[in-house]
C-alpha cells in the first residue's frame, strides 16, 4: 500500500471489554512499532517487531496488553479488560531493515476511548 | 526522565522568523529523528540524522547533532503559518535499537 494504515480510526468501548487494533505496514517493511499517545503528551513506546518477532516487550503497560504480527506484515494490538486509563491514540509505524536504524513511517492512529 | 527531551515546550513566533527547537538525550544513540505532528494525529517524518553525522538540511529545515553534548537542534527558517505543529525528537539507542524514545515535544505557533 501507499502508507501505513490502521483500523479502526476511532473506537469507543466500555470498561472491561476487549479491543483489537490493527496495523497494516508499508509493503516490504520488516520492522513494525506500536506507540501510545495520551492527550498533549509525547509518544510512549509499547513494542516493536523485527519480522514476526518481538525482542522487547517491556514497554507494554501491563499484562492486559499483547501484540502479534503474522506473515511479517499485519500486526494486531489487543487490550483485554480495558480501563479508562487506556484511552489514548494508538500509533503504528513501520520501517525498512533493522528496527531503529531507518526512518519510521507512521499511520494515522486509532483513537481509543474507554467509557 | 525520557531519553529525548525537547526545549522549549512552547514557542510562538511571527511568520518569516526562524524557529529553533532543541533536543537533549542521555545515552549513546544510533540515530536521532525529528517529526512533526498536526492536531494530535499523523506524525510526519522530517529528518533522520545518524550518530556519525553533524548536520543535515532539507528545504527550510536544518538539523544539527552534537554527540559530545548529547543534543540536537532543529531550525526552521522563514517560518510559515503552516509550520504550526508539535515537533518531536526521537532517539534509538545503540544498546537497544528498535526501542525508540520520544520526547514530549515542542509546540510551535507561527502567527500570520
Amino acid at each position: 500500500g501507499a502508507g501505513v494504515s490502521q483500523s479502526p480510526s476511532n473506537k469507543v468501548t466500555e470498561k472491561g471489554k476487549d479491543v483489537e487494533l490493527r496495523c497494516d505496514p508499508i509493503s516490504g517493511h520488516t520492522a513494525l512499532y506500536w506507540y501510545r499517545q495520551s492527550l498533549g503528551q509525547g509518544l510512549e513506546f509499547l513494542i516493536y517487531f523485527q519480522g514476526n518477532s518481538a525482542p522487547d516487550k517491556s514497554g507494554l503497560p501491563s499484562d492486559r496488553f499483547s501484540a502479534e504480527r503474522t506473515g511479517g506484515s499485519v500486526s494486531t494490538l489487543t487490550i483485554q479488560r480495558t480501563q479508562q486509563e487506556d484511552s489514548a491514540v494508538y500509533l503504528c509505524a513501520s520501517s525498512f531493515g533493522l528496527a531503529g536504524m531507518e526512518t519510521q513511517y507512521f499511520g494515522p492512529g486509532t483513537r481509543l476511548l474507554v467509557l | 526522565s525520557q531519553q529525548g527531551e525537547e526545549d522549549p515546550q512552547a514557542l510562538s513566533i511571527q511568520e518569516g522568523e526562524n524557529a529553533t527547537m532543541n533536543c537533549s538525550y542521555k545515552t549513546s544513540i544510533n540515530n536521532l529523528q525529528w517529526y512533526r505532528q498536526n492536531s494530535g494525529r499523523g506524525l510526519v517524518h522530517l529528518i533522520l540524522i545518524r550518530s556519525n553525522e553533524r548536520e543535515k538540511h532539507s528545504g527550510r529545515l536544518r538539523v544539527t547533532l552534537d554527540t559530545s553534548k548529547k543534543s540536537s537542534s532543529l531550525l526552521i527558517t522563514a517560518s510559515r503559518a503552516a509550520d504550526t505543529a508539535s515537533y518531536f525528537c526521537a532517539t534509538d539507542g545503540n544498546t537497544n535499537a528498535g526501542k525508540s524514545t520520544f520526547g514530549d515535544g515542542t509546540t510551535l505557533t507561527v502567527k500570520p
